[in-house]
């Protein structure tokens, strides 16, 4: 079934620890993007990826780090986890960057830093 | 700076009809779009609108006035299915999506 799958579901972590959030879609997007989202605050972008290879920084890149290496995978990475990048995290994916193609969301990671 | 406002929750009662309203002022746009968010779940694209005027898609509607920096989606006949959050973002100049925090909106038997 075509879509995006992110891995894990949840996850509890100890500050101060590495992790690593899994994205990967079979939809041949060019484009992915990681948002997080807090309760009362709008979905924030993380980092972007215009195409495999290249990437970019949204709105609060601070404290993580993507890579995108090949169309399908994008994963974000926390180097050092602090309790404030607790946040349900989610992946999205569209065809082309800088056009109005709508924007298809995996089902999210629920992240709580401790 | 870029700023999306929408109503922080809405309640409703089933088999009425609800307006929800966003008004916006980013850097440039290129189109606004609707999502729907039931808790716990992932957004899902409802509707987008680029030019002025009202677009139907069965029981949803969305209405867009660029020269306002206003938007509101329009749901007839509701249902309990339809408690959910709905998000309003908007295309800025970069093409990089501006969200507002959504509306939940609640549905009443």
């Amino acid at each position: 079934i075509a879509g995006i799958t992110q891995a894990p579901t949840s996850q509890i972590l100890a500050a101060g620890r590495r992790m690593t959030l899994r994205c990967t879609q079979d939809m041949r997007h060019n484009a992915m993007y990681w948002y997080r989202q807090d309760l009362g605050l709008g979905l924030r972008l993380i980092h972007y990826s215009n195409t495999a290879g290249t990437t970019g920084k949204g709105e609060v890149p601070d404290g993580y780090s993507v890579s995108r290496a090949n169309t399908d995978d994008f994963p974000l990475t926390l180097a050092s986890a602090v309790p404030s990048q607790t946040s349900v995290y989610f992946c999205a994916s569209s065809g082309l960057a800088g056009r109005t193609d709508t924007q298809y969301f995996g089902p999210g990671t629920r992240l709580t830093v401790l | 700076g870029q700023n999306i406002d929408q109503p922080t929750e809405m309640t409703a009662t089933e088999g009425a009809i609800v307006q929800i309203n966003c008004t916006y002022q980013t850097s440039g746009f290129n189109g606004l779009f609707w999502y729907q968010q039931h808790a716990g779940e992932a957004p899902t694209f409802l509707s987008y609108n680029v030019l002025d005027g009202l677009e139907e898609k069965g029981r949803f509607s969305s209405f867009l006035s660029r020269s306002k920096g206003y938007s509101y989606l329009l749901l007839k006949e509701l249902q309990m299915k339809d408690s959910a959050s709905y998000l309003c973002a908007v295309l800025d100049s970069n093409y990089q999506l501006i969200w507002g925090a959504g509306t939940k909106l609640i549905i009443k038997p």
